[in-house]
């Protein structure tokens, strides 16, 4: 069974738009969320994250939105750049072993 | 803070051979995780440890996988009479405490012939 799920398996933006990228969980359990950044032959580097009680998160040009009663989450990058492309996972944690999504691949066009 | 190392970051074996993957984590970082990666999929967890203890194993881990943390320092991963299947990336992974982010190293990819 998924709990972690990224149905977009890629995404395609211009540059200096918004990339929205989305990721739904079943498990209450999870108490913190977190979205890394993976390019080829490297592993995943992490991005941001946020605990269950907060709702919004922001470093830069990143920011996580919690939405609790419908377990989705949702990884905003404003302006998007040339070098924001990659592949991203959204994960989940429980006690600290994380659960992780398929990822989605974003491709950001000059 | 040197990062994550993994060692040896590619390894191509024959089916049935034995293969042992070295983790060295972030110095501080008192819990260490591995995973397991194949393409057009994320992580998937293996196994961990809180210092030297290893805490859960996944049901993924046959019993064909040992892991070991002797002294709660790096940690080992081995797989016994590989077979195709386990060609994957083998991630290491530590963090600091269950609340902080884990940091991945760059992986061992495995390619079982």
């Amino acid at each position: 069974d998924q709990q972690v799920k990224q149905n977009s398996p890629s995404l395609s933006v211009q540059e200096g738009r918004i990339s929205i990228l989305n990721c739904d969980y079943t498990n209450s359990m999870f108490d913190y969320f977190l979205w890394y950044k993976k390019y080829p032959a490297e592993g995943p580097t992490f991005l941001i994250s946020i605990s269950s009680i907060k709702d919004k998160n922001e470093d830069g040009r990143f920011t996580v939105f919690l939405n609790k009663s419908a377990k989705h989450l949702s990884l905003h990058i404003v302006p998007s750049q040339p070098g924001d492309s990659a592949v991203y996972f959204c994960a989940a944690s429980d006690g600290g072993k994380l659960t992780f999504g398929q990822g989605t691949i974003l491709t950001v066009h000059p | 803070d040197t990062g994550v190392s993994q060692d040896p970051r590619h390894k191509i074996t024959k089916r049935g051979q034995n293969v042992t993957f070295r983790c060295d984590p972030i110095s501080e970082h008192n819990r260490l995780y591995w995973y397991r990666q194949t393409l057009g999929q994320g992580p998937e967890f293996l196994t961990y440890f809180q210092n030297e203890a290893q805490l859960e194993k996944s049901r993924l881990l046959s019993d064909r996988f040992s892991a070991e943390r002797p002294k709660g320092s790096f940690s080992t991963l081995e797989i016994q009479r590989t077979e195709q299947g386990d060609s994957a990336m083998y991630l290491c992974a530590s963090s600091l405490a269950p609340t902080s982010p884990l940091h991945f190293g760059n992986g061992t990819r495995l390619t079982v012939t």
